[in-house]
C-alpha cells in the first residue's frame, strides 16, 4: 500500500525558507511524478510544482522564483523549499503522487505551515 | 496557463437526488493523440484530496458508479446519480495535459 508522509516545521518566520519532506512508503518512485500542492485555509487546491523520478522539474510560473523540488530515490523521499515565504504562503501544504496522464492518485495526510514571526 | 472554471460553486442537494458539477478549460484539453487527461478530485472535510475519475469518463480504484464523467474539448461534467451522506465536500476538475497543471475553484457540496 503506497504512503506519503509530509516533514517539516509547522512555523516559519517571513523571508524565511520553508522546507518539506515527503518520505514513500509501499512503493517506488520510479515512472512517476511527484508533486507539492498546497491549500490555503479555507481555499481550494494550488499546485506548486513536481519532479519526475529522474530529477526533471516543472514549477508553478507564480512560484517558480522560490521553489526548489528535489528527490532523493535512495531514500524515497522528495522535497520542497520555498524560500522568502510571507504570511500568504501559510497553507496546509501535501504531497503527491502523480501519474502521468491520470493525476495524483496518492495524497499524503498534508502539513499546516504557518508563515508568521 | 490553461484556466479550469467550475460551475456552480456552491451547490445544496436532497440525499438521494442527483448532482452535477461543470468545468470548462480556457483552451482544449485534446492531446495530439486524441486523449484528454481530465481529471476530478473530492475532498471530504478535513481529509486530503482523493481521486475519483481520470481521462473525462474512467473511474478510479474503488470509486463507486455513481460517479460518472462526461464531456470532450474544453468542457466537462461529473454527475452523482443518487447523493449520499458520504458524498459532502468539495469537489475539483483538474488537468494533467500540460505543466503547469492547474484546478477549478472547487465546488462544495452539501446538503440540503
Amino acid at each position: 500500500q503506497v504512503q506519503l508522509q509530509e516533514s517539516g516545521p509547522g512555523l516559519v518566520k517571513p523571508s524565511e525558507t520553508l522546507s518539506l519532506t515527503c518520505t514513500l512508503s509501499g512503493g517506488s518512485m520510479n515512472g512517476y511524478y511527484w508533486s507539492w500542492i498546497r491549500q490555503p485555509p479555507g481555499k481550494g487546491l494550488e499546485w506548486i510544482g513536481c519532479i519526475y523520478y529522474t530529477g526533471s522539474t516543472n514549477y508553478n510560473p507564480s512560484l517558480k522564483s522560490r521553489v526548489t523540488i528535489s528527490v532523493d530515490t535512495s531514500k524515497s523521499q522528495f522535497s520542497l523549499e520555498l524560500n522568502s515565504v510571507t504570511a500568504a504562503d501559510t497553507a496546509v501544504y501535501y504531497c503527491a503522487r502523480v501519474v502521468p496522464g491520470i493525476g495524483p492518485d496518492y495524497w499524503g495526510q498534508g502539513t499546516l505551515v504557518t508563515v508568521s514571526s | 496557463d490553461i484556466v479550469m472554471t467550475q460551475t456552480p460553486l456552491f451547490s445544496p442537494v436532497t440525499l438521494g437526488q442527483p448532482a452535477s458539477i461543470s468545468c470548462r478549460s480556457s483552451q482544449s484539453l485534446v492531446l495530439s493523440n486524441g486523449n484528454t487527461h481530465l481529471t476530478w478530485l473530492q475532498q471530504r472535510p478535513g481529509q486530503p484530496p482523493r481521486l475519483l475519475i481520470y481521462d473525462i469518463s474512467n473511474r478510479f480504484s474503488g470509486v463507486p458508479d455513481r460517479f460518472s464523467g462526461s464531456g470532450a474539448g474544453t468542457d466537462f461534467t461529473l454527475r452523482i446519480s443518487r447523493l449520499e451522506a458520504e458524498d459532502v465536500g468539495t469537489y475539483y476538475c483538474t488537468h494533467v495535459t500540460q505543466f503547469p497543471y492547474t484546478f477549478g475553484q472547487g465546488t462544495k457540496l452539501e446538503i440540503k
